[in-house]
């Protein structure tokens, strides 16, 4: 099956600094790349996407790559603010029509963004 | 905006005792999901269902078990709960893009 690995598990960075959250999937069939955020006490939100027949998606702060030869997405947050603080979850969809769809999350990443 | 509301949001129980959590949806999806999360890793598929006869076991099934009463209700049962299912729930619908809409969460403690 699928197997997303994400990092770093914590980051930590100065407002105004940029950060860079890093996913590797295994499956070669998976097509769409969703990432939540999911801030203190509440549930995860879709913050941005990328299918698979995209390199690059941005918007305002926030960007997400793909390269799916080395079968890698990356979210990257620019100036960040204290308000970007939460817990970012990478996630892999394999979706082929109907029922034939399969996700899977990346275990999260703790972004601190200190004042 | 489709919209997802899970009951109770905060439970207390025993071991041994049964449960039930349950979520709905307003929008008439037919995909839901129910996630367990846990500190350090991430969510994890319990159960899904894509309609009223259409439910799957997810990677961490045991211990559990699922009911469809329709297509707006999908709840979820700890039998017999024990120490390590506290942990938050959420439920979720697949949306028409694909992406997943989470319920607010419920927090099961077992003590």
């Amino acid at each position: 099956g699928e197997n997303v690995e994400q990092h770093p598990s914590t980051l930590s960075v100065q407002e105004g600094d940029s950060a860079v959250i890093k996913c590797t999937y295994s499956d070669s069939a998976s097509n769409y790349f969703p990432w939540y955020k999911q801030e203190l006490g509440k549930r995860p939100q879709l913050i941005i996407d990328i299918r698979s027949n995209v390199g690059e998606k941005k918007d305002q702060r926030i960007a997400v790559t793909l390269n799916k030869t080395a079968k890698h997405f990356s979210l990257h947050i620019t100036e960040t603010q204290p308000e970007d603080s939460a817990v970012y979850f990478c996630a892999a969809i394999r979706f082929s029509g109907g029922s034939n769809y399969k996700l899977t999350f990346g275990k999260g990443t703790l972004l601190t963004v200190n004042p | 905006d489709a919209d997802v509301t899970q009951t109770p949001r905060n439970r207390i129980t025993k071991t041994g005792k049964r449960i039930m959590l349950e979520c709905s949806q307003t929008k008439g999806h037919d995909r839901m999901y129910w996630y367990r999360q846990d500190p350090g890793l991430g969510l994890r598929l319990i159960y899904y269902s894509f309609d009223v006869k259409d439910i799957n076991k997810g990677e961490i099934s045991d211990g559990y078990s699922v009911s469809r009463q329709a297509q707006a209700k999908f709840s979820l049962s700890l039998e017999s709960a024990i120490p390590n299912q506290t942990a938050l729930y959420f439920c979720a619908i697949r949306t028409g893009m694909n992406e997943q809409f989470f319920g607010p969460g419920t927090r099961l403690t077992v003590l």
